[in-house]
C-alpha cells in the first residue's frame, strides 16, 4: 500500500519568491507520482507527473518537481511566485500494479503576499 | 477539451433524505471515481468503477452506494444522508491502464450540506 505525506498544511510566500512544497511517499513498488492544483471552487487540475525516465519533470505554469528515490520525495518548486499561484496543492501516488488508484496527501494551501 | 461535469455545485439536504450525485464524462474513459474531500484529510476514495455495472469499494464506502448503467455516467447515492456526510464530493475519470499518461480528470465538485 502506498501513502503520501505533505509537510506543511499552509505555506505563505511573497510574490516573486521561491515556492517549495514538500511531498514524501511510501510505496512498496516503483510509483507514479503526481501534483495537482485546486483553485478556489474548482476541481483538481494536473500540474505535472513522474512515471519513468528523467527525474526532473516540468509542468504547467512554471512548476517543476524532482523525483528522488533515495529520499522517497517528490517536492514541487516554482522559482518565482505569482499571485495567481494561490491555491491548494495535492501530491498523489499510484503504483504500476494498481494504476487506477491514486492516494492523495492532505494538501498544502499556498498564499501569495503582494 | 476533455470534460467531467457534476450535476450540482451546491446541494443542501436534510438528515435521512436519499441523495443522488451525478457525474458525466465525455472522454470515453473506462474508469470513474468518487472522492470525498475534507480539510486536512485530502481526497479519500469512496468508490471506483472500471466498467459499466462494475464497481469496487474504495477506502471509505460506508454509507454510500454507486451506480454505473452507462459508460459516461457514474452516480453516487447516499441512501440516508447524515450530517457527517457534509463534504465536498469530487468525481474523476481516467483511461484504463493509462493513468501514467494523463492522470485522472476531475469535475468541479459538489459541495453537499446535510442539515
Amino acid at each position: 500500500a502506498q501513502s503520501v505525506t505533505q509537510l506543511g498544511s499552509h505555506v505563505s510566500v511573497s510574490e516573486g519568491a521561491l515556492v517549495l512544497l514538500r511531498c514524501n511517499y511510501s510505496s512498496s513498488v516503483p510509483p507514479y507520482l503526481f501534483w495537482y492544483v485546486q483553485y478556489p471552487n474548482q476541481g483538481l487540475q494536473l500540474l505535472l507527473k513522474y512515471t519513468t525516465g528523467a527525474t526532473l519533470v516540468k509542468g504547467i505554469n512554471g512548476f517543476e518537481a524532482e523525483f528522488k528515490k533515495s529520499e522517497t520525495s517528490f517536492h514541487l518548486t516554482k522559482p518565482s511566485a505569482h499571485m495567481s499561484d494561490a491555491a491548494e496543492y495535492f501530491c498523489a501516488v499510484s503504483d504500476v500494479a494498481r494504476d487506477y488508484k491514486l492516494s492523495f496527501g492532505a494538501g498544502t494551501t499556498v498564499t501569495v503576499r503582494a | 477539451d476533455v470534460k467531467v461535469t457534476q450535476s450540482s455545485r451546491y446541494l443542501v439536504k436534510r438528515t435521512g433524505e436519499k441523495v443522488f450525485l451525478e457525474c458525466v464524462q465525455d472522454m470515453d474513459h473506462e474508469n470513474m471515481f468518487w472522492y470525498r474531500q475534507d480539510p486536512g484529510l485530502g481526497l479519500r476514495l469512496i468508490y471506483f468503477s472500471y466498467d459499466v455495472k462494475m464497481k469496487e469499494k474504495g477506502d471509505i464506502p460506508e454509507g454510500y452506494s454507486v451506480s454505473r448503467e452507462k459508460k459516461e455516467r457514474f452516480s453516487l447515492i447516499l441512501e440516508s444522508a447524515s450530517t457527517n456526510q457534509t463534504s465536498m464530493y469530487l468525481c474523476a475519470s481516467s483511461l484504463s491502464g493509462r493513468v501514467q499518461l494523463s492522470g485522472q480528470f476531475f469535475g468541479p465538485g459538489t459541495r453537499l450540506t446535510v442539515l
